[in-house]
């Protein structure tokens, strides 16, 4: 079964205090791998399609990296209005089509 | 650029009663649209999907069904609520298959009592 693990549930950082977000996936083949930010009461916010392990992709003050059984979410120097839960998702090759998400980390940026 | 629109934003209903959640995506054409479910603590659940008009897959039975009679326009219904319909809906839609990103709308927050 396609499993998305992702960590930590939770993560408190201060401002400009750098950090990583981690997604972990047993797929059978995977097609894409996709990031999100969701704010309390809204739907999720596209960020990153990563397709290939070695892929980097950056937004601003995110980046995200792909290897062949993970992705990280990298957070240089975070602001406040970086809080947010950021969601994983993975589509795969073969077997039913659909994105399979993780739980998400909710992130918070202390001023 | 394209929009989704989901209406309403937020719903009390009591249990036994029936539902009719909406969702519009603007801008664009022949989508594929997705209804997904979000529970407190759980990841999101897809609930069903459709490749056009008329066409609705569905991934989890329950007690709900979607329609989709026009091309742009995807709706989520249920006879009678359970309390275990509660949660928060959203719709997305993606310009081709599943591998293709899906975008989502803001969806509806859902309290069954």
């Amino acid at each position: 079964e396609d499993q998305v693990t992702q960590s930590p549930e939770a993560l408190r950082l201060q401002e400009g205090e750098s950090s990583s977000l981690n997604c972990s996936y047993t797929v059978s083949g995977l097609r894409g791998l996709f990031w999100y930010r969701q704010d309390p009461g809204k739907g999720p916010e596209f960020l990153f399609t990563l397709y290939s392990a070695g892929e980097e992709k950056e937004k601003e003050r995110l980046k995200a990296t792909l290897t062949k059984k993970e992705s990280f979410l990298h957070i240089t120097a975070p602001k406040p209005e970086d809080s947010a839960t950021y969601l994983c998702a993975v589509s795969t090759q073969g077997g039913s089509e659909k994105l399979v998400f993780g739980k998400g980390t909710k992130l918070t940026v202390n001023p | 650029s394209q929009t989704i629109h989901q209406w309403p934003a937020t719903l009390v209903q009591p249990v036994g009663s029936p539902l009719s959640l909406e969702c519009t995506v603007e801008g664009t054409s022949n989508p594929n649209l997705y209804w997904y479910r979000q529970a407190a603590g759980r990841g999101l659940q897809l609930l069903f999907y459709s490749v056009g008009i008329g066409q609705i897959s569905s991934e989890v039975p329950q007690n709900l069904s979607a329609s989709r009679p026009q091309d742009r326009q995807f709706i989520l219904s249920s006879k009678k609520l359970l309390l275990s319909d509660s949660g928060f809906y959203l719709c997305a839609w993606s310009p081709g298959s599943f591998t293709d990103t899906q975008y989502f709308g803001p969806g509806t927050r859902l309290t069954v009592l």
